[in-house]
């Protein structure tokens, strides 16, 4: 089955401890992308990914990194998780650029304490 | 200013009732736009995307959209609310020659029996 897997699903932690929330797709699809989600905010895009080895900031980037070291995943870092990074994330994908039809994870619920 | 302007942030219709929600945008860009929804605890869905081949796009579920130029907008119709459509919907619109979506803040469409 084609999807976008991210792990953990939840996770409640404490300031400046580094965390990952992991993204995997098993569709070949080069574009990758993070997204956190906040209340009448909708959703704003942190980092993505074009390809291999080529990330680019997006509209919210301060205090996440990301990788890209093979064509499936791409994590998503947060080095010293703050308060203001509780959100819910989304990873998502898509076969042809960023305008093509993204495929979404089923979202990551992260609480910083 | 928000490049992308969802303009009710709860819609409430009955079921069997027609559905009229509402994107405006502001683009110097000749723009690619999209809707997507969101189920509870669940990533996002493409319902459909303007190409430019045509105005009137049909998506998925009885979805339609029209992209009128002249006002900005691309607001989502169904004629028959069903109860499975309660969701939130997302109007995503590519404003800039940049890789980067805007996501509006999203409308929570509430169907009652």
């Amino acid at each position: 089955e084609a999807q976008v897997t991210q792990n953990p699903r939840y996770l409640i932690t404490v300031t400046g401890k580094k965390l990952t929330v992991t993204c995997s797709q098993n569709m070949n699809h080069e574009y990758m992308s993070w997204y956190r989600q906040d209340p009448g905010l909708g959703l704003r895009q942190i980092y993505y990914s074009m390809n291999v080895e080529v990330t680019d900031k997006g509209d919210v980037p301060e205090g996440y990194k990301v990788s890209r070291k093979e064509k499936r995943n791409f994590p998503l870092i947060l080095e010293s998780p703050s308060p203001n990074q509780t959100s819910l994330y989304f990873c998502a994908s898509t076969k042809t650029g960023p305008f093509g039809e993204l495929f979404f994870g089923e979202g990551s619920r992260l609480t910083v304490l | 200013a928000q490049s992308v302007t969802q303009l009710d942030s709860h819609v409430s219709v009955s079921e069997g009732t027609p559905v009229l929600l509402r994107c405006n945008y502001s683009s110097s860009y000749s723009p690619s736009l999209f809707w997507y929804v969101q189920h509870p605890n669940k990533g996002l869905q493409l319902l459909l995307k303007y190409t430019s081949a045509a105005t009137l796009v049909k998506g998925i579920n009885g979805f339609e959209a029209e992209f009128k130029k002249s006002e900005t907008s691309f607001h989502l119709t169904k004629p028959s609310a069903h109860m499975s459509d309660a969701a939130e919907y997302f109007c995503v619109v590519r404003v800039n020659a940049g890789n980067m979506l805007t996501f509006g803040g999203g409308t929570r469409l509430m169907v009652k029996p």
